[in-house]
């Protein structure tokens, strides 16, 4: 039930674009990202629901495609804050609230001056 | 507000030695959760409390009990720790279980030798 996060690990330049994927193999209720810095706790970023709605947070934004089953998380001129690991958390939908979410095994995001 | 606390930030264990890790948080929040944290593995739910009086299992519970003590309180205990026990451990809460932000305590790193 994990999703599938890709690619695993992307190298930036300051200014450069990435798109993280995340993909389940049940339906989904909800699609969470986070941010985790090296040794910190992960950080909520955004949280996406059925319906398809597009979320953004400063130049970070999500979309969430139910038929396929899928999250992208799209990074626009990256910045070096951006660096960490980003995991999708995947809430599957089985007509009720499950109240708890899987999550990937997450994308290394490094940006560099 | 201090947000989520854990305690201890770490430990060393013994194999067979029992300890427990204690989570609290102030923000009035109604779900609770543990997670273990391993190189490559992502966040895996081990149990979570959905509210006050409740526990359900996670992915990986295994080797592991709980107790909600009370809507501020959820601690994790391992009755004889094992090697394979060896990780991070993360507390989270949130306020609308799955469609709200989790956060996330700072961690438990975990040593059983």
């Amino acid at each position: 039930q994990q999703p599938v996060q890709s690619p695993q690990a992307v190298i930036l330049r300051e200014g450069e674009d990435a798109v993280i994927n995340c993909s389940s193999s049940k339906a989904l209720y909800s699609v969470h990202w986070y941010r985790q810095k090296h040794g910190e706790a992960p950080v909520f970023l955004m949280i996406l629901l059925k319906g398809g709605e597009q979320k953004g947070h400063d130049k970070i934004s999500a979309s969430f495609n139910e038929k396929k089953q899928q999250s992208s998380l799209y990074l626009t001129a990256s910045q070096l804050s951006y660096s960490g690991t980003y995991f999708c958390g995947t809430e599957i939908y089985i007509g009720r609230n499950t109240d708890k979410l899987i999550f990937g095994t997450g994308t290394r995001l490094q940006v560099f001056p | 507000n201090a947000g989520v606390t854990q305690t201890p930030k770490f430990q060393v264990l013994k194999t067979g030695q029992s300890m427990t890790l204690q989570c609290a948080q102030d923000m009035n929040h109604n779900s609770m959760y543990w997670y273990r944290q391993d190189p490559g593995m992502g966040l895996r739910l081990i149990y979570y409390s959905a509210s006050e009086g409740t526990t359900d299992k996670g992915e990986v519970p295994n080797g592991y009990n709980v107790s909600r003590l009370n809507k501020r309180e959820f601690s994790l205990r391992l009755e004889s720790a094992a090697p394979s026990q060896t990780s991070v451990y993360f507390c989270a809460s949130t306020d609308r279980g799955p469609i709200g932000a989790q956060y996330f305590g700072p961690g438990t790193r975990l040593l059983v030798l």
